[in-house]
């Protein structure tokens, strides 16, 4: 079935630094490709969003381009900030309305 | 324009016990999905329901059962709770079906701890 796999964490970075988080998925056809954030406390929000090959989805500076070749969908930002500690997941969805989630990577931004 | 709400925040019950969890989907959704999310790992899918219709479901046993009300609103029931059920249940709601069009708004879940 389909599966969603992310760099396991922490990601540990200082206040400016570039972020990758890495992000590749095994389906069949085209699933759409979402990464969510999660806040101490909250429920997820959608970061961003792409539903079809070489779309990139982009939000708040981050970014992540659906790669088909390579099953990858990889979050950048090119400098992050203190307010970015969270934790980040990865997803899929097709038209069946299950969407599977990555495990998660926790991001800390230190000062 | 409201929220998705969930209530309670924490439930602490005991192995065999039953427990209702509820969800309050956001003004003019008519579809809510229930997730479980586990210490450490990602959500996974429940089941899904779409105007008071189960409309998908995933790999959870028929213990894992819900409702949805004629304003939306829904329930999760888990019966003859197990250790392993302890988890963060996340309720999420859209408008239609979720898709990639359809973005889910989720609420910041119910923890349940089982003893």
């Amino acid at each position: 079935g389909d599966s969603v796999t992310q760099m396991e964490g922490p990601v540990t970075l200082s206040e400016e630094a570039f972020l990758t988080i890495n992000c590749t998925y095994t389906a069949t056809g085209y699933p759409s490709l979402f990464w969510y954030v999660q806040y101490p406390g909250e429920g997820l929000q959608l970061l961003l969003k792409a539903t079809k090959a070489d779309d990139k989805g982009s939000n708040k500076g981050f970014e992540a381009t659906y790669r088909k070749e390579t099953t990858s969908f990889h979050l950048e930002k090119g400098s992050v900030q203190v307010s970015d500690s969270a934790v980040y997941f990865c997803a899929l969805i097709h038209d069946n309305n299950d969407m599977r989630f990555g495990a998660g990577t926790r991001l800390t931004v230190k000062p | 324009e409201t929220g998705v709400t969930q209530s309670p925040t924490h439930l602490i019950k005991t192995r065999g016990q039953q427990v209702t969890l509820r969800c309050s989907s956001q003004s003019g959704h008519n579809t809510v999905s229930w997730y479980q999310q586990a210490l450490g790992q990602g959500p996974q899918f429940i089941f899904q329901y779409y105007r008071e219709e189960e409309n998908g479901r995933g790999n959870f046993p028929p213990r894992f059962s819900g409702l949805q009300f004629p304003n939306y609103s829904s329930e999760l029931n888990v019966n003859a709770l197990e250790l392993d059920d302890s988890a963060l249940y996340l309720c999420a709601s859209s408008f239609d079906q979720a898709t990639a069009k359809n973005i889910q708004y989720f609420g910041a879940g119910t923890r349940l701890s089982v003893l």
